[in-house]
């Protein structure tokens, strides 16, 4: 069974622009999640969809949105790229099955702002 | 607002000795937490979720405990070796309907030959 994916691997913009970053979900897996994980300030919560809808968001700015896709595949768009925003962002799924809500995550995109 | 933390925060022992990585959080209130390992720069691999209602998991040379009223939780690695080496991060899960994970800082292992 493939696991959570994540393109591209690395992504390199200049501040000012946007930046759209992709995630497929295990196969049968509806909820999706968007973490960022910047050098000194550990992994935060960013961004939760199911079912097409976003459930939950962390404390960013509205530059950062995203949605879901009718196959439960997700995109993260950051706008208006700020040097800060250099991180690794990684995605996760999961599915509610007998009350679990495992999350597996995927390899990450590094997005690097100069 | 939930704080998790992890002591210590690095930790370089020598091949075959059995550890304990401490993960503390300051609400009680949880709904499940799980143990990932993070090899540099990449993604997490998950490697037990213990419920709030349990006290423990097992897998392999890995077993989790929880203790959930006194907000803490640990990990303990059996006979480590060379290939243990990375960042454990401990994250909890606060609620039914509140699917983020809260993760705490980290424990950067290193287990040398």
């Amino acid at each position: 069974e493939a696991g959570v994916t994540q393109s591209p691997t690395h992504l390199i913009k200049t501040r000012g622009q946007q930046a759209t970053l992709r995630c497929s979900p295990i196969s049968g897996h509806t909820s999706v999640y968007w973490y960022q994980q910047a050098l000194g300030l550990g992994l935060q919560f960013l961004l939760w969809y199911d079912e097409g809808e976003e459930r939950n968001r962390g404390n960013f700015p509205p530059r950062f949105s995203g949605r879901q896709f009718p196959n439960y595949s997700s995109e993260l768009n950051v706008n208006a790229l700020e040097l800060e925003d250099s991180a690794l962002y990684l995605c996760a799924s999961s599915l509610e099955f007998r009350g679990l809500y495992e999350q597996y995550f995927g390899p990450g995109t590094r997005l690097t702002v100069t | 607002k939930q704080e998790v933390t992890q002591i210590p925060a690095a930790l370089s022992v020598p091949e075959g000795e059995n550890l304990v990585l401490n993960c503390s959080f300051t609400d009680s209130a949880i709904y499940n937490l799980q143990w990932f390992r993070q090899d540099p720069g990449k993604g997490l691999t998950s490697l037990l979720l213990i419920q709030s209602s349990q006290r423990e998991q097992t897998s392999g040379r890995l077993n989790a405990s929880l203790d959930k009223s006194s907000g803490r939780s640990t990990l303990y690695i059996a006979a480590s070796q060379p290939g243990d080496s990375a960042t454990y991060l401990c994250a909890v899960r606060q609620g039914y309907n509140t699917d983020k994970l809260i993760f705490g800082t980290g424990t950067r292992l290193q287990v040398f030959p």
